[in-house]
C-alpha cells in the first residue's frame, strides 16, 4: 500500500480553469504539507497542517486553498489557473515536524 | 542569505570514488537535518537524519553534521551509477514549524 498517495498524477488544463489535487496517507502522520517544485528543482513549502489546522501558509496567492477534511487527507484546490502556476505538486506528511514522506507528486501544465 | 544553500553541481564523480555533498544552513538554532534523494521525475526519498554533531553512519552513507559551523554533508562511499540523482539537504529550523530545502545537488556518477 501506497503510504502517501496523490492524485492526479498528471494534470493539463487551460489558463482560468479551477482545478483539485487531492493526498491521503496511510502513516497514521498528524501533519501534512503541500510543496511546489519549479523547474529549477527548488521545493518550496506552500502549506502546512497539523492535526487538520493549518500552521503554515506562506506567500502563497490565495487563488490555492487547501482543505483538511480529517488528520489522513490534505487537498488542494486551485483557482484561475495561471501559466506560471505549472510546476510539479508534491503531498508530504510527517509525525509532528519531523521527517516527511512524500507522494508520486502531481505534475500541473497549464496551457 | 538563502535559509539553506547547496552547490547545485552537477557534481561527476567516477564510479567506486567517494561523493561529496555539502550544505549549509542559516538558522543556527536548528535541531534536524535530513538527506532526500530525488532521481528524476519521482519524489524524494529519505535517505539521512541527523540530530547531534558528529558523524552518522548507514551502509554506503555517512551524514556529518557540524552546529558551530552550521554545516551538514553527505558521503557516499563506494559510489554506483545508481547513486546519480539530485541531493536534497532538508534542516528543520528553531521554530520547527516547518521543513526548508536547500535547492540540490545533482550527482552523476560516470563508469
Amino acid at each position: 500500500d501506497t503510504a502517501v498517495s496523490q492524485t492526479p498524477k498528471y494534470l493539463v488544463t487551460q489558463m482560468g480553469n479551477d482545478k483539485s489535487i487531492k493526498c491521503e496517507q496511510n502513516l497514521g502522520h498528524d501533519t501534512m504539507y503541500w510543496y511546489k517544485q519549479d523547474s529549477k528543482k527548488f521545493l518550496k513549502i506552500m502549506f502546512s497542517y497539523n492535526n487538520k489546522e493549518l500552521i503554515i501558509n506562506e506567500t502563497v496567492p490565495n487563488r490555492f486553498s487547501p482543505k483538511s477534511p480529517d488528520k489522513a487527507h490534505l487537498n488542494l484546490h486551485i483557482n484561475s489557473l495561471e501559466l506560471g502556476d505549472s510546476a510539479v505538486y508534491f503531498c508530504a506528511s510527517s509525525h509532528d515536524v519531523t521527517e516527511a514522506f512524500f507522494g508520486q507528486g502531481t505534475r500541473l501544465t497549464v496551457v | 542569505q538563502k535559509e539553506v544553500e547547496q552547490n547545485s553541481g552537477p557534481l561527476s564523480v567516477p564510479e567506486g570514488a567517494i561523493a561529496s555533498l555539502n550544505c549549509t544552513y542559516s538558522d543556527r538554532g536548528s535541531q534536524s537535518f535530513f538527506w532526500y534523494r530525488q532521481y528524476s521525475g519521482k519524489s524524494p526519498e529519505l535517505i539521512m537524519s541527523i540530530y547531534s554533531n558528529g558523524d552518522k553512519e548507514d551502509g554506503r552513507f555517512t551524514a556529518q553534521l557540524n552546529k558551530a559551523s552550521q554545516y551538514v554533508s553527505l558521503l557516499i562511499r563506494d559510489s554506483q551509477p545508481s547513486d546519480s540523482a539530485t541531493y536534497l539537504c532538508a534542516v528543520i529550523g528553531s521554530s520547527a514549524s516547518k521543513i526548508i530545502f536547500g535547492s540540490g545537488t545533482r550527482l552523476s556518477i560516470r563508469p
